[in-house]
């Protein structure tokens, strides 16, 4: 098994550009979320889904969309890219929300000039 | 709200010392609390975790943290470090009746040196 895997793992985008990181799990798990990491921040919820189809905001959603077409991929896309989304995006599944194990994906890490 | 705080940013020690992480959380009836650990330019993986039961839970690489209910805490302790524990240390806690999932405190980095 590959776990969770994102890419691209590096990415310079210009303001007011727009990308999709993405995320694939092959572990079958219903689960999955996005998070960014800042320094001393720790890690911030950004949007989750608890199956295909079904997504939800997390603690900060905004300039950011997913969708969840199949249970494998969960891609996160920046609509116009700002100075301030400038940061480390994990992907994570897990077989369900609450008290189950998360795996994390290697990371993204994303500049924003 | 859910919160977690992590008391300490930082934690230097000197190799084969004991270590201990600090993590509070808000009151809940009912939370599970989890560490994570983040070696250098890499994701996060899981060390341990309370569900339920006995409040002492041990992890992998010789952690282990103790689950204490009164004072909402849940500090990780390891009795004697190693170079390569050195890395950063997240708590974090999930609460099913507030539907909130896996809030995480802002980390602490812990540097073992020789």
């Amino acid at each position: 098994n590959a776990g969770v895997t994102q890419t691209p793992k590096f990415q310079v985008l210009k303001t007011g550009q727009s990308m999709t990181l993405q995320c694939a799990q092959d572990m079958n798990h219903e689960y999955m979320s996005w998070y960014r990491q800042d320094p001393g921040m720790g890690l911030r919820l950004i949007h989750y889904s608890v199956g295909a189809g079904i997504t939800d905001q997390g603690e900060v959603p905004n300039g950011y969309n997913v969708s969840r077409s199949t249970t494998e991929d969960f891609p996160l896309r920046l609509l116009s890219a700002a100075p301030s989304q400038t940061s480390v995006y994990f992907c994570a599944s897990s077989r369900g929300r609450y008290q189950e194990t998360q795996y994390f994906g290697p990371g993204t890490r994303l500049l924003v000039l | 709200a859910q919160s977690v705080t992590q008391l300490d940013s930082q934690v230097p020690v000197f190799e084969e010392a004991p270590v201990e992480l600090r993590c509070n959380y808000s009151s809940s009836v009912s939370v599970y609390l989890f560490w994570y650990v983040q070696y250098p330019n890499q994701g996060l993986q899981l060390l341990l975790k309370y569900l339920s039961g006995s409040t002492l839970v041990k992890g992998i690489n010789g952690f282990e943290a103790e689950f204490n209910k009164s004072q909402t805490s849940f500090h990780l302790r390891k009795p004697s470090v190693h170079i390569s524990d050195t890395a950063e240390y997240f708590c974090a806690v999930s609460d099913r009746q507030a539907g909130t999932a896996l809030i995480f405190g802002k980390g602490t980095t812990l540097s073992v040196s020789s």
